[in-house]
């Protein structure tokens, strides 16, 4: 089984800032990754698939870049609806395996 | 617009069974695979397996393999997932998700508000 690990665990950011968040598979998974974030009481909601699309409705200022083992999350001007936990997602082999997240908090 | 609504909060004691269900609407219930997922505060987010409405196929995670059962009704668009022989680590949230496109693939567009499952004698 994949084994994803996500760095840093909490990222403080001032609001308009950026933030790069990383994940890494614990082996290729080419482009089959996922970024999700999720707010308290709320089911997780996708941003970006195949590495690097935004899903519908996803701001531009969220980014997604990497392929293989190594990936990285980009949000450009941190906005105050962005304070969240962000979850990496692989779907190249089964079963699909989720991240500890990375939670985004206000500096 | 596509809709997934979970049954209410439930305890159990350890030993005993949990039924969720997942009922869809704003699009055909048969067209695509529909997934269980859940979120606990220590093993964080796993996914549990997928049931193909059209059939009913299904597909278990190999860690609950021998305690998940994945059902569905067509006639009333709902999806049921049974977890038996309740341990306290199975304290979690159990999410439903699908992606509406044809096939299996675990990228989840849309989900259910989440079901809370306590296991506390």
């Amino acid at each position: 089984e994949i084994v994803m690990t996500q760095s840093p665990a909490t990222l403080s950011v001032s609001p308009g800032e950026r933030a790069t968040l990383s994940c890494r598979a614990s082996q290729s998974v080419s482009s089959d990754l996922a970024w999700y974030q999720q707010k308290p009481g709320q089911a997780p909601r996708l941003l970006i698939y195949g590495a690097s699309t935004r899903a519908t409705g996803i701001p531009a200022r969220f980014s997604g870049s990497g392929s293989g083992t190594e990936f990285t999350l980009t949000i450009s001007g941190l906005q105050s609806e962005d304070f969240a936990v962000y979850y990496c997602q692989q779907y190249n082999s089964w079963p699909p395996a989720f991240g500890q997240g990375t939670k985004v908090e206000i500096k | 617009q596509v809709q997934l609504v979970q049954s209410g909060p439930e305890v159990k004691e350890p030993g005993a069974s949990v039924k969720v269900s997942c009922k869809a609407s704003g699009y055909t219930f048969t067209g695509y695979y529909l997934h269980w997922v859940r979120q606990t505060p220590g093993q964080g987010i796993e996914w549990m397996g997928w049931i193909n409405p059209n059939g009913g196929g299904t597909n278990y995670a190999q860690k609950f393999q021998d305690r998940v059962t994945m059902t569905r009704d067509t006639s009333i668009s709902t999806a049921y997932m049974e977890l038996s022989r309740l341990k306290s680590d199975d304290t979690a949230v159990y999410f439903c998700a699908l992606r509406p496109v044809a096939g299996p693939k675990p990228i989840f567009d849309y989900w259910g508000q989440g079901t809370l499952v306590t296991v506390s004698s």
